[in-house]
Formats: C-alpha cells, structure tokens, sequence
C-alpha cells in the first residue's frame, strides 16, 4: 500500500540559510499536519491543511511557512534557520479532517542545522 | 488544552514477560486516544486507538490497552513480549469534540526495550 512520502529524507544546512521539506500524502488523503520532534522529545505539531486551506497553526515559529497545493502535497519552507531548529520533521496524511480520521506518518525528514 | 503524561520514560523488561506503559491526559472535552510506536530511525506507527464503544481496545502485535474515564488513564499492555517490541511508544490524545482543532498531543514516550 502507498504510503506517505516525504522529501528529502536527510538535509544538512548552515545557521541563516533556508530550507524546504516536501510531503507527498497517501492518494485521496486530502489532510496534510506537519509535527516537529527534537532530539529525545516527542512530536510537536506544526501546522495543518485541509483541502488546501490551512486549518490548524501550532507552535510554529514565524521564520516557518507551510501551504498545500492542488494536488494536496505539502511543503514547509524554513527561513533563517537556528541550530535549535535541528529535528526530525514528520508528516502525516488522513482522509478527512476529523480527530477520528487516522493520521498516517511518513518516515520523517532529520534536518541538521550546522 | 489537552495534554499526555506517561509515567515512566524507561521500561526494560525481559523477553515473554508481561509489560504494562503508563498513560494518563488531561482535558476540558472529551477526547480520542492513541497509541504510536516508533522504531529506531522510523516514523510513527498506530498500535490502537480508542474512539468510543468498548473500554478495552485491541491493536497490532498483540497490544491492547483500556480507557478509564474516571481516571483518565490509557495504559497499554502486551501479555508476553518479543525482542522485536523494542522501540518507542508514544501515548497521544486529539479533541472529539469537532472544530477544527484535530491535531495530536503526544506523551514524552516511553522506550521499551526488551532484553533475552
């Protein structure tokens, strides 16, 4: 079964520089959330689309930006990147919004900010 | 606002032994939980989740864990564990009551690790 797939899996950058993660849901999954999880945390969530509208915002920094496009992918785009923002960055898919609606997790984009 | 508290960051435990992780949230309205596992360098995956109906919920790989409302708790448990169980296990709760507000709120985890 297709799964979601996000890109790239690894990505290295330096303090100030700019970065951007890329999602690909599972087919007719029309909701996209984006979770953030630092070294030995849990998962924080980010932020979220349903049908190409932003529906949910977390604790997401200003330096970040996300949207989803027509054919429901999702990218996050990351400015003036601090070493505190080194992390695995998680997407997940679900048919429908609803908090009965399984989110499926990708495999996790590590960013390492040097 | 809802949030998770699993009790113990660490469970070691010996392989065919019985294990129980801890999870209790708090909350304003009534909630959905879960259960995630996440393997060494892996994403996350659902073990179970409760929604509403029966207390005791059944998941993947033998796990299953049960809802008490008047404790607000929502341990998981596996009769007889395998080296293969080793991983992280994150306890999470989202609203149920609509809106828009559908994200998870997850536990610090917990990491069982089994040992021969």
């Amino acid at each position: 079964a297709a799964g979601v797939i996000q890109s790239p899996r690894h990505l290295i950058k330096e303090k100030r520089e700019t970065a951007t993660l890329k999602c690909y849901p599972i087919p007719r999954h029309d909701t996209v959330y984006w979770y953030q999880q630092g070294p030995g945390q849990d998962p924080q969530f980010l932020i979220s689309f349903y049908e190409k509208m932003q529906s949910d915002k977390g604790s997401i920094p200003d330096r970040f930006s996300a949207q989803q496009f027509s054919d429901y992918h999702s990218e996050l785009n990351m400015s003036s990147l601090e070493l505190g923002d080194s992390a695995l960055y998680f997407c997940a898919s679900s048919l429908g919004p609803g908090s009965d609606s399984e989110q499926f997790f990708g495999p996790g984009t590590r960013l390492t900010v040097l | 606002a809802q949030s998770v508290t699993q009790l113990d960051s660490q469970v070691p435990v010996f392989e065919e032994a019985p294990v129980e992780l801890r999870c209790n949230y708090s909350s304003s309205v009534s909630v959905y939980l879960f259960w995630y596992v996440q393997y060494p360098n892996q994403g996350l995956q659902l073990l179970l989740k409760y929604l509403s109906g029966s207390t005791l919920v059944k998941g993947i790989n033998g796990f299953e864990a049960e809802f008490n409302k008047s404790q607000t708790s929502f341990h998981l448990r596996k009769p007889s564990v395998h080296i293969s169980d080793t991983a992280e296990y994150f306890c999470a709760v989202s609203e149920s009551s609509g809106g828009s507000n559908y994200k998870l709120t997850f536990g610090k985890g917990t990491l069982l690790t089994v040992n021969p």
